[in-house]
């Protein structure tokens, strides 16, 4: 299994409402990462996991709050978001911290995304 | 602070001409360079870089690193409409597992 699979794919909440978007790899990846993408921008790093410990947070809100259950799982719990946290958030896993693998040709593997619409 | 600059911003060719991206950086303790391809949805893994002068190939596409001038390439040869989307690179650091992004090309094949 060469994937990270994301849901829900399309989600569209009100500014009361709390929801969770969810990320889930078997690739035995042990850095996990949200990104959040506005259109026609590049991705924008959100937050990391390494060995299922938050080891970034690039000054996030609180509004948007990570969790990492085991080394598969990746969620980013949402409430009270506002208009302009519309986006795509995506989900990235890779081989994790100091752990270089510069014969193998792959790098970080993204999640086809969360469409999210923040009404 | 670290800086990733692709150019051009946005490319429009005809199918079968030859086309060539340029990434360079600026960047603290440089670990790789990847490369993607971003149509609709996530992005696309299509080469990680870490040697200078090597070239890696996969079908048409090609790319190379040159870590004493701080630049890739990525060639597309032969270009097709389904080539048309925004070209992403990315420099990842030795530590700290975050990748800094470039603005993107955006390309664009006329058949």
């Amino acid at each position: 299994d060469t994937e990270v699979t994301q849901t829900p794919k399309h989600l569209v909440m009100g500014m009361t409402n709390k929801k969770s978007l969810k990320c889930e790899q078997h690739m035995g990846h042990r850095a996990m990462y949200w990104y959040k993408q506005k259109a026609k921008k590049p991705p924008e790093l959100m937050f990391v996991y390494s060995y299922e410990k938050l080891s970034i947070n690039e000054s996030v809100p609180s509004r948007f709050s990570p969790e990492c259950p085991n080394s598969s799982l990746l969620n980013l719990h949402l409430h009270a978001l506002q208009p302009e946290d519309s986006a795509l958030y995506l989900c990235a896993s890779s081989q994790g911290s100091g752990r270089s693998s510069p014969n193998l040709n792959y790098g970080y593997t993204f999640g086809s995304g969360t469409r999210l619409t923040v009404v | 602070e670290d800086k990733v600059v692709q150019s051009p911003l946005s490319l429009v060719v005809h199918e079968g001409d030859t086309v060539t991206l340029n990434c360079s950086y600026e960047v603290t303790n440089f670990r790789s360079l990847l490369w993607y391809k971003q149509e609709k949805k996530a992005p696309t893994f299509l080469f990680m870089l870490t040697s200078s002068g090597i070239e890696k190939k996969s079908g048409r596409l090609s790319s190379i690193l040159d870590k004493k001038e701080l630049f890739s390439i990525l060639n597309i040869t032969a270009t097709q409409t389904g080539d048309s989307a925004v070209y992403l690179c990315a420099v990842e650091r030795l530590y700290g597992n975050k990748l800094v992004f470039g603005a993107g090309t955006i390309l664009r094949v006329k058949s």
